[in-house]
């Protein structure tokens, strides 16, 4: 099994411009994450989505849209970069067991605005 | 300030000696997990407790859960250089709807 995987590992955008960041899971988990990972801050959670065709906005939802089309994949997307959205980004996945839940993390991708 | 904060936020240790990182949260949850993060990685799960459980172990991993202080400690014993990485704690606050909300990282280094 790969797990999470995310494309692409690295991007270099402009101000303005557009991308779509990959996540794919094997594990047939139903819920779905993706955090944005700053120096001293922590990770913070974007937007997640518990199950296929639904999507929930997280902590720092602004900028930044999701889909959830097929439950392996959940996508992340800026319309409109800005250099406030440089950061590392993670997907994650997990499913629900007796109560609880532990996410499995993707490798990340390192996206810079300039 | 955060749900989860890590202390010590750096922690510098020789191979061999245990180390021990705490955590503490302010509202209540399910259960509290400890994660690791390598350099350049993602996160990866270590071990959960959850908040009716006092203790857990796993291999050189101790957690303690105290819920009336609402903190945690994970204590790693015997190091090993392979443990330098960030250590976060997670916490799955009650109705939270399978959200979990990190801390902001402990940065442990092994000296060999």
């Amino acid at each position: 099994n790969a797990g999470v995987t995310q494309t692409p590992k690295f991007r270099v955008l402009k101000t303005g411009q557009s991308m779509t960041l990959l996540c794919a899971q094997d594990m047939n988990h139903e819920y779905m994450y993706w955090y944005r990972q700053d120096p001293g801050m922590g990770l913070r959670l974007i937007h997640y989505s518990v199950g296929e065709g639904t999507t929930a906005k997280g902590e720092v939802p602004d900028g930044y849209n999701v889909s959830r089309l097929k439950k392996q994949n959940f996508l992340l997307g800026l319309e409109s970069a800005a250099p406030s959205q440089t950061s590392v980004y993670f997907c994650a996945s997990s499913y629900w067991d007796r109560g609880t839940d532990t996410q499995y993390f993707g490798p990340g991708t390192r996206l810079t605005v300039l | 300030s955060q749900q989860g904060e890590e202390d010590p936020q750096a922690l510098s240790i020789q191979e061999g000696e245990n180390a021990t990182m705490n955590c503490s949260y302010k509202t209540s949850i399910n259960n509290l997990q400890w994660y690791r993060q390598n350099s350049g990685r993602g996160l990866v799960h270590l071990i959960l407790i959850r908040s009716n459980e006092r203790e857990k172990h796993s291999g050189r991993l101790r957690v303690t859960l105290d819920t009336s202080k609402k903190s945690s400690s994970l204590l790693i014993t015997a190091s090993r250089a392979a443990d330098t990485a960030s250590y976060f704690c997670a916490t799955d606050v009650t109705g939270a709807n399978s959200k979990l909300t990190f801390g902001k990282g402990i940065t442990l280094s092994v000296r060999p």
